[in-house]
């Protein structure tokens, strides 16, 4: 089964600090892709960042980068400098080959002026 | 073209009525999905088209649900007889094949 858990319900940072979401995932394929989708109040999900996992290189898009452990099944999201348009529903989602997207339960973010 | 578009946005209906949501994806992506997200839940995946082709089905997708995607363009997905329990968010969202998906605003259906 393919199951992907996000053990943090809530979180909150500083504006301008730095925040850490955690994620793990279960499955028995090699070859999949990890990502972190942005959920704001009322609005639309966001791609925040994405991960192949054949590739050992942690991505990173501007202030988000990620700690990718393949052999632990750990993908954790890095919020650097947070700001308050950070403030969101935070979702990882695995896709192991074929289409479908299996998501967590989400990271509610608030980040504290 | 600017992304993903739901439509409605919003829809309230008595139970045992039937609703349809249309979704247009980006013109040139030839995937698009329907997952279904309840408060506090992740999206949950329901079905997915390539092209016109209905290529997967969740179990959640009773026999009250049916999805359809004639020309490989737009989709709709209708729920018949429809349950409180089918309360939630339904989000489509289109991709390119090894992509990350690009999600609709969502249509929140509310069953009263």
């Amino acid at each position: 089964a393919q199951t992907v858990t996000q053990s943090q319900p809530e979180m909150s940072v500083q504006e301008a600090e730095t925040v850490t979401l955690s994620c793990t995932y279960d499955t028995s394929e090699s070859n999949y892709y990890l990502f972190w989708y942005k959920q704001p109040p009322s609005r639309q999900m966001i791609l925040v960042i994405r991960q192949e996992a054949y590739k050992q290189q942690n991505a990173t898009e501007n202030r988000f980068s990620v700690n990718f452990q393949k052999a632990a099944k750990s993908f954790s999201l890095k919020i650097s400098d947070s700001q308050l348009g950070d403030t969101a529903m935070y979702f990882c989602a695995f896709r192991p080959t074929g289409n479908q997207f299996y998501f967590g339960t989400g990271t509610s973010l608030t980040v504290i002026p | 073209d600017t992304g993903v578009s739901q439509d409605p946005r919003h829809k309230i209906t008595k139970r045992g009525q039937n609703v349809t949501f249309r979704c247009d994806p980006i013109s040139e992506h030839n995937r698009l999905y329907w997952y279904r997200q309840t408060l506090g839940q992740g999206p949950e995946f329901l079905t997915y088209f390539q092209n016109e082709a209905q290529l997967e089905k969740s179990r959640l997708l009773s026999d009250r649900f049916s999805a359809e995607r004639p020309k490989g363009s737009f989709s709709t997905l209708e729920i018949q007889r429809t349950e409180q329990g089918d309360s939630a968010m339904y989000l489509c969202a289109s991709s390119l094949p090894n992509r990350g998906y690009t999600f609709g605003s969502g249509t929140r259906l509310t069953v009263v």
